[in-house]
């Protein structure tokens, strides 16, 4: 138990679901981020929320729409996405920018 | 190519035997993160080092700022040190670049 937790942890969709991934963090941390992990790749960072606020958006499609309500919670909304989406999807948070990162167990998800 | 290198990509030992992966890095970095992924996915991390060498039990880590290099080194392996290892260097303030990772297994 790392104190980052991550819901569904297994997900299909279809190309024309709308989903959402959900993270939520324990540890009293300020910063929170997505990651990608698909197979045989390293992994991506997708965003980051520094304060509830978005202070990274590394080139990621419009499909995946990041919201962070507050900074123990961070989502992963999907929409019409493509069976190269499929991935482990992992949420991770740190107590500040550039420290230590705690990592949830990921989602996995994949689109048919 | 990509910033941060690790080798081996596979490596199976038998239980017992000293285990040492690397790791090089081609951007300029203050510290070298790394990470160990179970199978299944969750990701703990093990290390995060700027200078020397850092020890937890049975695993140490060094790095060489100036080689742009790191090691973990695994002593008295066990099957359950199975994982894949992860390097990872900070890119600007809030970006982590990582390695393609090490498999490694153990065999009893």
């Amino acid at each position: 138990e790392t104190g980052v937790t991550q819901t569904p942890r297994h997900l299909v969709m279809g190309m024309t679901n709308k989903k959402s991934l959900k993270c939520e963090q324990h540890l009293g941390h300020n910063a929170m981020y997505w990651y990608k992990q698909s197979a045989k790749k390293p992994l991506e960072l997708m965003f980051v929320y520094n304060f509830k606020e978005q202070t990274e958006n590394n080139s990621v499609p419009s499909r995946f729409s990041p919201e962070c309500p507050n900074s123990s919670h961070l989502f992963l909304h999907l929409h019409t996405l493509q069976p190269e989406d499929s991935a482990l999807y992992l949420c991770a948070s740190s107590q500040v920018l550039r420290e230590t990162q705690y990592f949830g167990p990921g989602t996995r998800l994949l689109v048919l | 190519k990509n910033e941060v290198e690790q080798s081996p990509q596979n490596l199976t030992a038998q239980e017992g035997e000293f285990i040492t992966i690397n790791c090089s890095y081609s951007v300029g970095i203050s510290a070298l993160h790394w990470l160990q992924q179970h199978p299944g996915g969750g990701i703990v991390s093990l290390f995060m080092l700027s200078s020397g060498k850092k020890k937890h039990g049975r695993l140490i880590a060094t790095i060489n700022i100036q080689e742009k290099h790191s090691s973990l080194h695994i002593t008295a392996s066990h099957p359950r040190d199975s994982a894949v290892y992860i390097c990872a260097a900070p890119q600007g303030a809030q970006k982590l670049v990582f390695g393609q990772g090490t498999r490694l297994t153990i065999n009893p």
